[in-house]
């Protein structure tokens, strides 16, 4: 079951613009993180934002949770060629026990130098 | 170093044959999972384990098996019987306990491409 959308499906900006990513849910959440993969690997845990929490921040990224719109963003400010590579959200509607996450489609960005 | 190791990184199966896929963490993770990845698309569930001598079914389980004899692994065994098995396979590990999922997420290997010819 696939609970995350994510849009765009594929993202080309400048070096040194923002780029934002959005994700929508289908039902309630404890959490909702999100992922990064770069071609042909496996993926890196980025952020994660409980369902409590409307904004989170980790270097140039920034997180909001909407939950009455279950909806989520993530903006990454002044991009880098290296930030080149697909980004998933994923839910986690569990309480407890094993974190049994529910990913995203994902959205390509490519930074062009 | 702590981390969660998947091998081989390539594998080929024949019509036929059953194949099974390592996944080795040192994090002291109770938890497990294995996801397939299509090109192109997100991750969907195959099976995962709490602890030790329990696994459940994902999504998409038809065709797979596994066990988890020791905490450290979960090897994925993909069978005859799944008929479209070429896919980029993904193992993860987490915590399970209530408060550290509230702050923790998965911790994924590099993968296992696997292609049937």
């Amino acid at each position: 079951s696939q609970q995350g959308e994510e849009d765009p499906q594929a993202l080309s900006i400048q070096e040194g613009e923002n780029a934002t990513m959005n994700c929508s849910y289908k039902t309630s959440i404890n959490n909702l993180q999100w992922y990064r993969q770069n071609s042909g690997r496996g993926l890196v845990h980025l952020i994660l934002i409980r369902s409590n929490e409307r904004e989170k921040h980790s270097g140039r990224l920034r997180v909001t949770l909407d939950t009455s719109k279950k909806s989520s963003s993530l903006l990454i400010t002044a991009s880098r060629a290296a930030d080149t590579a697909s980004y998933f959200c994923a839910t986690d509607a569990g309480i407890q026990g094993a974190q049994k996450l529910v990913f995203g489609q994902g959205t390509r960005l490519t930074i062009n130098p | 170093d702590g981390g969660i190791t998947q091998s081989p990184k390539y594998l080929f199966r024949k019509e036929g044959q059953n194949v099974t896929l390592s996944c080795e963490q040192n994090l002291n993770h109770d938890a497990m999972y294995w996801y397939r990845q299509d090109p192109g698309q997100g991750l969907r569930l195959i099976y995962y384990s709490q602890i030790v001598n329990d696994f459940q079914k994902g999504d998409i389980a038809e065709g797979y098996s596994v066990s988890r004899e020791k905490k450290e692994s979960f090897p994925l065994t993909v069978t005859s019987a799944q008929k479209n098995p070429t896919a980029f396979y993904l193992c993860a590990s987490s915590t399970a306990g209530q408060a550290s999922r509230a702050n923790y997420g998965y911790t994924f290997g590099s993968g296992t491409r696997l292609t049937v010819v």
